[in-house]
């Protein structure tokens, strides 16, 4: 059981540059995010859905873009890498939207835009 | 908006000694609370949750009791080892689809 599943694992872009993370669970969750990590802000949602073909924006979507077309993935795009996107990108997933389940997240993607 | 405040790090503490680390938040309603632990290098990990007032959660060792009436889920464990050396965050999840984070308490444990 692999759990949640991120790829690459490292990336360096150049501004202006535009990339695809992404992320499957094999647990049959119905929910999916996406979060950053920046030092001393803890981890800030991007984007998340509550189930195939549907999409909502978090706190910062801007400059990010998400589809969910199937269960298990929820691939994360990049439209123009900016510096300001340098980060840790975490992946999670859930069996309900309706809390009290906890998440399951993948081990990161660490993205460098130079 | 529902938010969630922990004590600022890092911590730094002697092996076996006791461990609190704060956490307050803010919400409408009755969220659920969680304390997740991050080891170096790794993803995030549920380290225990509780879901009603009065609820304590516990797991290897560590313990926080969900308080409604201070608004508080504070994280606690006896005795420290250098393996629990990770940045800790508390979480809420409220009706609507999201998982809200604190900043992150970074804990070093000393030999």
């Amino acid at each position: 059981n692999a759990g949640v599943t991120q790829t690459p694992k490292f990336q360096v872009l150049k501004t202006g540059q535009s990339m695809t993370l992404q992320c499957a669970q094999d647990m049959n969750h119905e929910y999916m995010s996406w979060y950053r990590q920046d030092p001393g802000m803890g981890l800030r949602l991007i984007h998340y859905s509550v189930g195939a073909g549907i999409t909502d924006q978090g706190e910062v979507p801007n400059g990010y873009n998400v589809s969910r077309s199937t269960t298990e993935d929820f691939p994360l795009r990049l439209l123009s890498a900016a510096p300001s996107q340098t980060s840790v990108y975490f992946c999670a997933s859930s069996y309900s939207w309706e809390g009290g389940y906890g998440y399951t997240f993948g081990s990161g993607t660490r993205l460098t835009v130079v | 908006g529902d938010s969630v405040t922990q004590m600022e790090g890092p911590v730094t503490l002697s092996e076996e000694a006791f461990l609190t680390i704060n956490c307050t938040y803010t919400a409408t309603g009755y969220p659920s609370l969680f304390w997740y632990v991050q080891y170096p290098g790794e993803g995030l990990q549920l380290l225990l949750k509780a879901t009603k007032a009065d609820d304590k959660g516990s797991n290897k060792g560590f313990e926080a009791t969900y308080r409604k009436e201070t608004t508080s889920f504070h994280l606690e464990k006896g005795s420290v080892q250098v393996s629990d050396s990770a940045v800790y965050f508390c979480a809420l999840y409220n009706q609507g689809g999201k998982l809200i984070f604190g900043q992150g308490t970074e804990l070093s444990v000393k030999p």
